[in-house]
């Protein structure tokens, strides 16, 4: 069965540390997003890919970094100049061009928790 | 980004019909959606509508758009406790971007 797979399903963090957050597809999708989730604020985007190799910055971008090496994979990485990282990380994929249209699919997410 | 904007909270009773509201921003949206997110997982695409439609309808959901007024609304027939959870409404002009409103919670009360 094709989907996005997001991994680890819960994440904890120390002060300082970075961590990175996997998101894989297996649906031949060109785009990749990363959304971040706070209560009662709906999604936010992080960045987002449309080819391999090329990659743009979304709303909140500051404190994180994205690599797309391969089309099937977006890993996010939340550095320690992030100062509010605690959230639930989203990550999406679709087509492009006309097919982009009928919508994203959404990974399960990863709760990232600052401890 | 462009702004959606839904109302956080719906309570509706078992078997009554739930309507949850959108509005958007965008005159140029194209595609407007309606997701689900159940408790700590992603969300899922429930329907769309195009731009040029006034109306859609799938088994227990309508999806009604006034692009005057840039108002879209979910109703849901006989609501059921299983369809407890965050509804997103969300729009698209080019396809590329996404634009998601805050999400409402909706609670049906056996």
């Amino acid at each position: 069965d094709g989907g996005i797979t997001q991994s680890p399903k819960y994440l904890f963090r120390k002060e300082g540390q970075n961590v990175t957050l996997s998101c894989e597809q297996n649906l031949n999708h060109d785009a990749m997003y990363w959304y971040r989730q706070d209560p009662g604020q709906g999604l936010r985007l992080i960045y987002y890919s449309q080819i391999v190799n090329d990659f743009q910055k979304g709303d909140i971008a500051e404190g994180y970094s994205v690599s797309r090496e391969k089309k099937e994979s977006f890993p996010l990485t939340v550095t320690s100049a992030q100062k509010n990282p605690t959230a639930f990380y989203l990550c999406a994929s679709t087509r492009t061009g006309t097919e982009a249209f009928y919508g994203y699919t959404f990974g399960s997410g990863t709760r990232l928790t600052v401890v | 980004g462009e702004d959606v904007e839904q109302s956080l909270f719906l309570s509706v009773r078992e078997g009554d019909s739930s309507v949850i509201n959108c509005t958007y921003t965008d005159s140029s949206s194209t595609y407007l959606y309606w997701y689900k997110q159940e408790p700590g997982a992603g969300l899922q695409l429930l329907t769309y509508i195009f731009s040029n439609m006034d109306m859609k309808q799938d088994q227990r959901l309508t999806v009604l758009l006034n692009k005057k007024d840039k108002h879209l609304s979910l109703r849901i027939a006989d609501t059921q406790t299983g369809d407890s959870a965050i509804y997103f409404c969300a729009e698209s002009y080019t396809g590329n971007q996404f634009y998601f409103g805050t999400g409402t919670s909706l609670t049906v009360i056996p």
